[in-house]
Order: structure tokens, then sequence, then C-alpha cells
């Protein structure tokens, strides 16, 4: 089985840098994804990690340490526009490539 | 990027009729797509895999004749939510994979079984 662990909520101030972590515990490993997710709305893909390192897209970073099972998301120069839930993602499973996604991090972005 | 459309977007429907929602992937094809369900405040949980021109797979717990897939089409599978109940009511989500490691989520349909 697999399962994904995130906090809960993080809360931070416009113009700051927030980290949300997770961690994971697999049978297998196929990489790791982030969605965001605004209220009402589905989810949105912003990054993918397949190797150790860092993955840089504009203001959302995603990082990555197999070793560790575990990895982060990283959103620098925070808008209000950036409240929403972040899920982890990784596959399942090498053929299919369905989701399991972590339990989700809420983030409210205070002016 | 590729777009993945769902429809209806939101439906309201009386305890024991069915209800069906298409997914469809707009400019690529998709061999397989993927259901997923979410309460309020909860993560994403996948229910089925659809594939198309075989039956589809689901996940421990999701009953098969309760929730009828069909993936008739390399751009169209549709959920059936048969005699539904206000415990189905709930967000659903399909998603297709393009040939890489992203996944291309349709915008939901929300549900109320009432």
């Amino acid at each position: 089985g697999q399962s994904l662990e995130q906090p809960s909520e993080v809360t931070a101030v416009e113009g700051a840098i927030v980290q949300i972590n997770c961690t994971y515990q697999t049978s297998g490993f196929y990489g790791l994804s982030w969605y965001q997710q605004h209220d009402g709305g589905a989810p949105t893909f912003l990054s993918y990690n397949g190797l150790d390192g860092l993955e840089e897209t504009g203001r959302f970073s995603s990082f990555l340490s197999r070793s560790d099972s575990y990895g982060y998301l990283l959103l620098q120069e925070l808008q209000m526009k950036d409240s929403a839930s972040y899920f982890c993602a990784a596959p399942m499973d090498t053929g299919r490539r369905a989701l399991t996604f972590g339990s989700g991090t809420r983030l409210q972005v205070q002016p | 990027g590729a777009v993945v459309s769902q429809h209806p977007s939101w439906v309201i429907c009386k305890s024991g009729t069915s209800v069906k929602i298409e997914c469809r992937s707009l400019d690529f094809q998709a061999t397989t797509m993927f259901w997923y369900r979410q309460f309020p405040k909860q993560s994403l949980m996948l229910m089925a895999t659809s594939n198309e021109g075989s039956k589809a797979t689901y996940e421990q717990g999701v009953e098969k004749d309760k929730f009828l897939i069909n993936h008739a089409s390399l751009t169209l599978s549709t959920l059936t939510v048969t005699s539904a109940h206000p415990e189905d009511s709930s967000f659903y989500i399909c998603s297709a994979r393009t040939q890489g490691e992203t996944q291309y989520f349709g915008p939901g349909t929300r549900l109320l079984v009432l």
C-alpha cells in the first residue's frame, strides 16, 4: 500500500515563503507530484519530481529525496490567490499510474 | 496543455435515481482514465480505472454494480451512479494521463442526492 502524510494547515503572509512537506511510504516509488486545489475546483498540476533534487517552475519549486522518502513544495512570494489546498501525490504502480493523494495541506495566505 | 472536460458540472437528484457523468479528453486520446471521489475537506480517493474497450478496474470497497463505468472510445468515459443515495453526494473527478507523468483532471462534477 501507499500513504503520504502532509501537515493539515499552514498559514503565511503575503510575500513570504512557505514550505509544505510530504513524507511517504510506498511499496514502489514512481515519482512525486504536487497539485493545487482551490475551493470548489479540481486539482491542477504544479510540479513533478522523478529523481532527487529540486525542480523549479516560476514561484513554485518542488524537492525530492528518495533516500528519505520525503519531498516538499516551496512557494515563494506568496500571493493571496495562493490560498488553496495542496496535495502531494504518487503513482500507485508502474502500469496504470493512478494516483494516491496525500492528506492535503490547506494554505491560508494573510495580508 | 491537455484538456479534460466533465459534464454535468453539478447535479441534484432524488434518492433512488441514476446519474450519468461524462468525462472527455478534448485534445488527446486516453486509453486509460481514472475516476476519483472527494468528500468535503478530504483528499481525493481513487474509485476505479476506466480502460478503453475493456472492463473497469475498481478499488477495494467500491461497488462495481453501483458505479458503472463505460469507456466506449479513446476520448470518452462515463460514470453512472445507480440508485443514488444521500451518502453518494460527493465531488466526482475524472483524470487522464498523457504519455508523460502528468495527469490532467476534469473540472469535477458535484453530486447532491436529496
